[in-house]
């Protein structure tokens, strides 16, 4: 059972580029999430879906957009990196009911120079 | 300032000691509080999860949320060399939209020693 995927697991750009992080769940959840981690700051709310065909800014939006291509699919892209991008990208999924569990991917390690 | 406050560590404590861990916050509409674990270079997972006040307990696992005093505490009786890892705590408010938008302490880093 695969759970959530996320794709790449380590990338290193160069300022100005542009990327695209792919995930996607096999568990048939409503919500899906991205979340940055940064140290001493904790997991921080980029965007989120909280159903098909809909997405919402979260905490930290500002040069990321995303897309919920389908169910199972939401993709997170920096069109334009800045090394304050630098940071470990999760994303996450949830039924989307108040049973206060998230699954996490094992996170994408992006680099920004 | 941060919503939620979460002491870093590292916590470094010996096989078989009770591990203490804690958080603070300042949003009073906050009203489910949760522990995930997360082991190195892997994604979070949860561990325990609390509505409102109170204790719960499972297994060697133990979470308490005092909302008067804003703070929530997690407690590992009997820890492992297993149990180490980074500990975050996480909350959010009661409506259904805010499922998900969790508010996530730094973390503290736990080692336990054989």
């Amino acid at each position: 059972n695969a759970g959530v995927t996320q794709t790449p697991k380590f990338q290193v750009l160069k300022t100005g580029q542009s990327m695209t992080l792919q995930c996607a769940q096999d568990m048939n959840h409503n919500s899906m999430y991205w979340y940055r981690q940064d140290p001493g700051m904790g997991l921080r709310l980029i965007y989120y879906s909280a159903s098909e065909g809909t997405t919402d800014k979260g905490e930290v939006p500002n040069g990321y957009n995303v897309s919920r291509l389908n169910k199972r699919e939401f993709s997170l892209r920096l069109e334009s990196a800045a090394p304050s991008q630098t940071s470990v990208y999760f994303c996450a999924s949830s039924t989307g009911g108040g049973n206060g569990e998230l699954f996490f991917g094992e996170g994408s390690r992006l680099t920004v120079l | 300032q941060k919503e939620v406050e979460q002491d870093p560590g590292p916590l470094s404590v010996p096989e078989g000691a009770i591990v203490s861990l804690n958080c603070t916050y300042s949003n009073s509409a906050f009203q489910y509080f949760m522990w995930y674990r997360q082991y190195s270079r892997k994604g979070p997972e949860l561990l325990m999860y609390t509505y409102s006040s109170g204790n719960k307990e499972d297994g060697r696992f133990t979470a308490q949320v005092d909302k008067s005093s804003k703070y929530i505490s997690l407690f590992i009786r009997d820890s492992q060399p297993s149990d180490s890892a980074t500990y975050l705590c996480a909350m959010t408010t009661s409506t259904t939209d805010s499922w998900g938008k969790l508010q996530f302490g730094a973390g503290t880093q736990v080692v336990v020693t054989p």
